[in-house]
Parts: structure tokens; C-alpha cells; sequence
């Protein structure tokens, strides 16, 4: 089946690292994505990494996928107050449709 | 322009009101969808349109009625809902639905109160 993973809360302090875990089934997946949601708004899809990759980096943002345990993580590097908000991890269905985690509430403090 | 737009962005209606909400991409995609989304929740997908054909509808209760007119626009018809039925609506699009890394780009969604 498909369902996925994550913690539901993460606090840090601006300019610390913050990761974020998640873990999904389906290991036939082929794309899994990481969105942010900030109150109140839509979804914004910061970084996605194909399975057959280890990492991938952009910018401040680094994902590591470890496919043997089904683990994916996001990594903020200095981490601003405006990073504050919910992170989805998501992967892709079997019918294109997107699976989301719960999310994880990143707050972090001044 | 990548953005998708949904209106309006608040709506309050009754349990014997119809009403609708709308959704808009310019953006060529051929594959759209309606997810839910409750509060402290992920969002939760409803249908998908796929080349304007209702492609998924995951179970959802008939007082739920999806419309895709053309490539561009999505509706989604509401009629005799319940208080349960409050949530964000969001719309999403994609350029297609199955094939390969597609990005699905998010409205800002409705928020929805059903009194």
C-alpha cells in the first residue's frame, strides 16, 4: 500500500540546521517530493528527488533518500524565522496522484 | 505565468445552498485535481481531470460535484453539504497526469465553512 511518514513537530533556532524525516512504503515510488504550506495558504514545492538519486542539493536545501529503508529527509541549512511553517513530504501514487505525509510544523525561534 | 488561481477565497454557506468554486491555469497543463484539506491535516485528493476526463474520484460523496469545462478551468459544484465539510479546497495542476516528474502547482485554495 501507500502511506507515508512524519514527524509532526521540529523547533530550532535561526541560523541552526533543521532536518526533517520522513519514511514511505511504496518502494516502486519513483519521484518524492518535499511542499511547504504556510498558514493559511496553498502548497509550494520546494525540491523533489527522483529514486534513483541519493541526494540532491539546491541551495540551502539538501535531500538525502536512503530507498533501502524507504527514508527521505530535508535538510535547511541556516534556517530563517521565514522558513517557519508545515512540510510535506509527498510521493507519487500509481496514478500520478500526490501522497502526502502529515507534516511537520517547523517553528523556529529568533 | 505559473500560477494557478482559485476564487473565492472564502466562502460561507448554508446546508440547502449551492454554490461553486472555481479554479484557472493558463499554463498549458492537461491534468488537474481537487484535493481537501482539514485543519492540521494533509490534503486528501478528490478527483483528478485528466485531458478534461474525470480520470479519479476517491469515493467522494455525490453533494460533491466536479466540472472541468476546458483545459484551463476546474470547478467544483457544492449542494446540501454538511458542517463536516469545511475545509480548504485546494486545486492543483500538472502537465500531465501519470507520465513521468510532475510537478503539481497548488492554488492558494478556498476556505470553505458550511454552517
Amino acid at each position: 500500500g501507500e502511506d507515508v511518514e512524519q514527524s509532526l513537530f521540529l523547533s530550532v533556532r535561526e541560523g541552526d540546521s533543521s532536518v526533517i524525516n520522513c519514511t514511505y512504503t511504496d518502494s516502486s515510488s519513483t519521484y518524492l517530493y518535499w511542499y511547504k504550506q504556510e498558514p493559511g495558504a496553498g502548497l509550494q514545492l520546494l525540491t523533489y528527488i527522483f529514486s534513483n538519486m541519493d541526494m540532491k542539493q539546491d541551495q540551502r536545501l539538501t535531500v538525502l533518500l536512503n530507498k533501502k529503508d524507504k527514508h527521505l529527509s530535508l535538510r535547511i541549512a541556516d534556517t530563517q524565522t521565514g522558513d517557519s511553517a508545515i512540510y510535506f513530504c509527498a510521493e507519487k501514487g500509481s496514478q500520478g496522484n500526490l501522497i502526502f505525509g502529515k507534516g511537520t510544523k517547523l517553528s523556529v525561534k529568533p | 505565468d505559473t500560477e494557478v488561481t482559485q476564487t473565492p477565497k472564502h466562502l460561507v454557506m448554508g446546508m440547502t445552498n449551492k454554490k461553486s468554486l472555481k479554479c484557472e491555469q493558463h499554463m498549458g497543463h492537461r491534468a488537474m485535481y481537487w484535493y481537501k484539506q482539514k485543519a492540521k491535516k494533509p490534503p486528501e485528493l478528490m478527483f483528478v481531470y485528466s485531458y478534461e476526463k474525470l480520470s479519479i474520484n476517491e469515493s467522494v460523496p455525490s453533494r460533491f460535484s466536479p466540472e472541468c469545462p476546458n483545459s484551463s478551468l476546474l470547478n467544483l459544484h457544492l449542494h446540501a453539504l454538511q458542517p463536516e465539510d469545511s475545509a480548504l479546497y485546494l486545486c492543483a495542476s500538472s502537465q500531465e497526469r501519470v507520465v513521468g516528474h510532475n510537478e503539481q502547482f497548488f492554488g492558494p485554495g478556498t476556505r470553505l465553512t458550511v454552517l
